[in-house]
């Protein structure tokens, strides 16, 4: 258990449509991760939050989009949902240092768009 | 893009036995992780070796690095069934913005 929870844990949604998914982090954690992880791939990097700013962002559009909240949970955005987002997204926390050091994850949010 | 690269994609031993996934990567790193992800599940992290290191120990697990040939492996002595998992390298390069770049997985299987 790594005290970083996701919810919801599945959800199954149309193409066009969008999708809110949330996270909490670890107790004592500023900083949350969000990565898409396809069937078969290891996971992507879609941005990073760290006091209730965006720190850096991987190759995603942009409706894809995030908030982190002063109690640094966070939410990840998709707009305009398409069959490729299909995916399990996955939520980590960690501390910031300089550098990366160990990241917490969740159980992910398994995405099925049809 | 995935900057690491994992072999084998997949790995079948019986119990007992020693099990050696390898990982490359691109690009100069501040440090190498190795993660395990059950079925479809979240990743928990193994061990982290910094580039200023060549070899680190945590139980069962040994990870090695190299840096001038940009690659690292991951041996999990005596493997148990319980193993069974997809493994991750995962790299902390330099001007990285904080983010961790994964390889595509090594799938274990161990049989009893």
């Amino acid at each position: 258990e790594t005290g970083v929870t996701q919810s919801p844990t599945h959800l199954i949604k149309t193409r066009g449509q969008q999708v809110t998914l949330r996270c909490s982090s670890q107790s004592g954690h500023n900083t949350v991760s969000w990565y898409q992880q396809a069937l078969g791939q290891g996971p992507q990097f879609i941005f990073q939050y760290y006091r209730e700013e965006e720190n850096g962002r991987g190759n995603f559009p942009p409706r894809f989009s995030g908030l982190q909240f002063p109690n640094y949970s966070s939410e990840l955005n998709v707009n305009a949902l398409e069959l490729d987002d299909s995916a399990l997204y996955l939520c980590a926390s960690s501390y910031k240092t300089a550098n990366t050091g160990e990241l917490f994850f969740g159980e992910g949010s398994r995405l099925t768009v049809l | 893009s995935q900057q690491g690269e994992e072999d084998p994609q997949a790995l079948s031993i019986q119990e007992g036995e020693n099990a050696t996934m390898n990982c490359s990567y691109k690009t100069s790193i501040n440090n190498l992780q190795w993660y395990r992800q059950n079925s479809g599940r979240g990743l928990v992290h193994l061990i982290l070796i910094r580039s200023n290191e060549r070899e680190k120990h945590s139980g069962r697990l040994r990870v090695t690095l190299d840096t001038s040939k940009k690659s690292s492996s991951l041996l999990i002595t005596a493997s148990r069934a319980a193993d069974t998992a997809s493994y991750f390298c995962a790299t902390d390069g330099h001007n990285q913005g904080g983010k961790l770049i994964f390889g595509q997985g090594t799938e274990l299987s161990v049989k009893p």
